[in-house]
This record gives C-alpha cells, sequence and structure tokens, in this order.
C-alpha cells in the first residue's frame, strides 16, 4: 500500500468557519508533510512533521494549524481564512530515515475554496 | 533564497519527437528530484538523482544530474501521447523539497 488518502477532496468554506483538513497513511512513515499549491504554481511547503514533532513551519500564518495526533494521521485546521487562502491542499510522506533521498508520496489533495 | 528554474514552461510537440526539459539553480540540492503531476492529483516521483553527473534512465526518459549539483535535465525521446502532463522537479536539502514552476508537456497525436 503506497496511498496517502485525503479527505475531504473538496471544501468550500466561509471566512469565519473552522474546518479541518485530514490526511492518512499506513506505510508506517514517519514524516509528513503539508503543501499548499496554487493554480498553475508549483506546490510550496508548508509544515513538516518527523515523528510526531513539527520539525518545519515554513512561516505560515497561524489561521493554519498543522496537527499531528499520530505515525498515520496528520491534520490541518483551519480557522478566519482568506479567499487568498483558496487553492490545492497537498499532504505526503516520507520513511523519514533519510531526508535528503526519500521518496515523497503525495495525496490527491483538498481542492479548497474560501468565500 | 533558494529557486529552481524550468525551462520552457510550456511545450507542444507532435508524437515522435524528443525533448529536453531544464532545471536550473544556483544552489547546491543534496538531491534533485523529477515529479509528473496530473490534473486533480498529487505529484508522482519519477526519479531521485544524487550523485554530480549521475545519469539515470526510466523507460524512454534520461535524467541527468549536473557536475555541481545545482542543475538537472529530463531528456524525453520519441513523445507519447500519454506523456501528456506538468513536470516538476524538486531540489531537495533535508526535509526540505523545493518544487520548479514546471514544464506543461502537451504531445499530440
Amino acid at each position: 500500500d503506497t496511498e496517502v488518502t485525503q479527505t475531504p477532496k473538496h471544501l468550500v468554506m466561509g471566512m469565519t468557519n473552522k474546518k479541518s483538513l485530514k490526511c492518512e497513511q499506513h506505510m508506517g512513515h514517519r514524516a509528513m508533510y503539508w503543501y499548499k499549491q496554487k493554480a498553475k504554481k508549483p506546490p510550496e511547503l508548508m509544515f513538516v512533521y518527523s515523528y510526531e514533532k513539527l520539525s518545519i513551519n515554513e512561516s505560515v500564518p497561524s489561521r493554519f494549524s498543522p496537527e499531528c495526533p499520530n505515525s498515520s494521521l496528520l491534520n490541518l485546521h483551519l480557522h478566519a481564512l482568506q479567499p487568498e487562502d483558496s487553492a490545492l491542499y497537498l499532504c505526503a510522506s516520507s520513511r523519514g530515515t533519510n531526508q535528503n533521498t526519500d521518496t515523497q508520496y503525495f495525496g490527491p489533495g483538498t481542492w479548497l475554496t474560501v468565500l | 533564497t533558494q529557486l529552481l528554474e524550468q525551462s520552457p514552461q510550456f511545450l507542444s510537440i507532435q508524437e515522435g519527437e524528443n525533448l529536453t526539459v531544464y532545471c536550473n539553480s544556483s544552489s547546491v540540492f543534496s538531491s534533485l528530484q523529477w515529479y509528473r503531476q496530473e490534473p486533480g492529483e498529487g505529484p508522482v516521483l519519477l526519479v531521485t538523482v544524487v550523485t554530480g553527473g549521475e545519469v539515470k534512465k526510466l523507460k524512454r526518459l534520461t535524467f541527468q544530474f549536473g557536475d555541481a549539483r545545482k542543475d538537472s535535465s529530463l531528456h524525453i525521446t520519441a513523445a507519447q501521447p500519454g506523456d501528456t502532463g506538468l513536470y516538476l522537479c524538486a531540489g531537495v536539502r533535508g526535509f526540505k523539497t523545493i518544487f520548479g514552476a514546471g514544464t506543461r508537456l502537451f504531445v499530440k497525436a
């Protein structure tokens, strides 16, 4: 099983809503990632978790709050988002043993629209 | 700021033609990866190159890592319509992966 699953596939939310994106993998990977991808742009790294601890936060606004409850799950809590936050949010995972060469497996993403 | 520049940004060719996509940076990376992304899906890794000067082949795709580990190329021989997609190069340093802007390839039958 080399699958990373993400739910929901599509999400529409207002600027005052609170919602969460979920990501799950059962490959035994110990590194998990959140990326943001705007239309016609490459993915941009947001957060990295290694062994359930936050390793990298790429200066992401606090209205995005990541959470890694266990080694298989990664959440992204959303609150008070802006319309410019509308994008495809991608989750990825990797073994976490060699950061320089490990393969990252990406999920299909969640298409987020903020009204 | 580490920046990866890809060229060309868009390429439309006939089936059977050859093409090369370039990825250049002023920074050295631990490794460089090439991904392919289909519409509505996440990127899928094609190859990782680690050693300067390394060449890897994947069927009709040939990947090369520059000697100084700052640049890479992807060459496709006899392109087919199934090769249509977005090709992304990505520089890796530790847990950070920095993507290039991508090359959107369209292969006409």
